[in-house]
Order: C-alpha cells, then sequence, then structure tokens
C-alpha cells in the first residue's frame, strides 16, 4: 500500500521569501504524484501533478514541484510567496489497481503561515 | 473549473438523526468519492463508486452507507448520527481512468 509523509505540520515564511515543502512517498511502482491547497472551510484544489515525463512540473499560482525517484520526494517550491497563499497544503499519491481503491492517498497537511 | 457541488455545506445535528450529505457533479465523471476529514488531518477514504449501481467502501471504516444511482449524485448517510461523526466529509470525482480528483467545497458535520 502506498504511504504519504509530510514532515512539516507547520511552516512559516515571510511573504515574499521563498517556499519549499516537503514530501516523501512510499509506493512499489510509479507513482502519480499530486499536489493541492485547502483554503479554511473550503475543499480541496488542484495545484499540480505528475504522472511521467518531465521530473519539473510546473501548477497554478506559480507553484512547481521536483520529483526526486532516487529520493522517493515530490517537493512543492514557490520562488515568492503572497499572503494569500496561507492554507493548508497536501501532497498525495494515486495508484490505479484491478480490485481495490483507487482512490488518493494523502499527507497529514502542512499549514502554512505567511508572516507581514 | 471543476464542478462538484456539496450540500449542506454545515450542518449541526442532534444524536439519534438519520442525514443524507449530498452530493452532485455536472462533469460526467464515473468515479466518485467520499473522504473524511478531521480537524487538522489528513484526508482518509471512506467510499467511492466506479460508476451506476457501483459502490465500494474504502480504507477507512465507516458507519456510513453511500448510494450510486445516478451518474451525477453520490449522497451519503447516517442512519443514526453520534458525536464520533462530527468531521468535515468532501465528496470528490474523477474522469474514467483518471486519478486526479476534483473536490466539492465539503460538508462539515456536527453531532450533539
Amino acid at each position: 500500500a502506498q504511504s504519504v509523509t509530510q514532515p512539516d505540520i507547520h511552516i512559516t515564511v515571510s511573504e515574499g521569501a521563498s517556499l519549499e515543502l516537503r514530501c516523501n512517498y512510499s509506493y512499489g511502482a510509479t507513482p502519480y504524484l499530486f499536489w493541492y491547497v485547502q483554503s479554511p472551510g473550503q475543499g480541496l484544489q488542484l495545484l499540480l501533478k505528475y504522472f511521467s515525463g518531465d521530473t519539473l512540473v510546473q501548477g497554478i499560482k506559480g507553484f512547481e514541484a521536483e520529483f526526486k525517484r532516487s529520493q522517493s520526494s515530490f517537493n512543492l517550491r514557490k520562488p515568492s510567496v503572497h499572503w494569500s497563499d496561507a492554507a493548508e497544503y497536501f501532497c498525495a499519491v494515486g495508484a490505479y489497481s484491478g480490485g481495490g481503491a483507487d482512490g488518493l492517498t494523502f499527507g497529514k497537511g502542512t499549514h502554512l503561515i505567511i508572516q507581514p | 473549473e471543476a464542478d462538484i457541488y456539496q450540500t449542506p455545506r454545515y450542518l449541526v445535528i442532534g444524536t439519534g438523526k438519520k442525514i443524507t450529505l449530498e452530493c452532485s457533479q455536472t462533469m460526467g465523471h464515473d468515479k466518485m468519492y467520499w473522504y473524511q476529514q478531521d480537524p487538522g488531518m489528513e484526508l482518509h477514504l471512506i467510499h467511492y463508486s466506479y460508476g451506476v449501481n457501483s459502490t465500494e467502501k474504502g480504507d477507512l471504516s465507516s458507519e456510513s452507507t453511500v448510494s450510486r444511482i445516478r451518474t451525477e449524485h453520490f449522497p451519503l448517510t447516517l442512519e443514526s448520527a453520534r458525536p464520533s461523526h462530527t468531521s468535515q466529509y468532501l465528496c470528490a470525482s474523477s474522469v474514467p481512468g483518471g486519478l486526479e480528483a476534483f473536490f466539492g467545497q465539503g460538508t462539515r458535520l456536527t453531532v450533539v
């Protein structure tokens, strides 16, 4: 079974500073990886996804993520954060299977706080 | 932009009541999911469906039940609500053969 670890429960970043949110996954085959963002009281919005090909993927809102197979990581980055980026960020891994559940497996999330 | 709707957004209800959380999508997606999310916690898959008349239990055991009579609807029912059911419930859907999930805004349920 797949699993996702987000080591940082909370991260505080100053507005305008760069951001990196960590994500490590465990999965036996080629993973399908996602980053979602959740604003307070809202559902989840997809930021970006990795299925195959270029290991650096671009997403919405200026976010990017890099897939590193050797490190089993899929870290999310942004060069300069804005106050509106304050939210909960979830990393997820998905898998196709013949008989079992093929919904996404999520990490516990990282709460991003932006300091003025 | 994905079109998936959940009602109600917020619900406070007494113990023992029967409740149904509604989820509708207008994208024609075959696969639909229900996730449960406790405050500050990750999402856990509790139910999913491959299409009409298909329902399966997810990774997290839940006392809720679901039905899929129409492609666009995937309601979740609790026959007798308990305080332990207090949580946020998120509905999602994805295209056939796709893993990318589109989420509704969630229903925050409080059982008192």
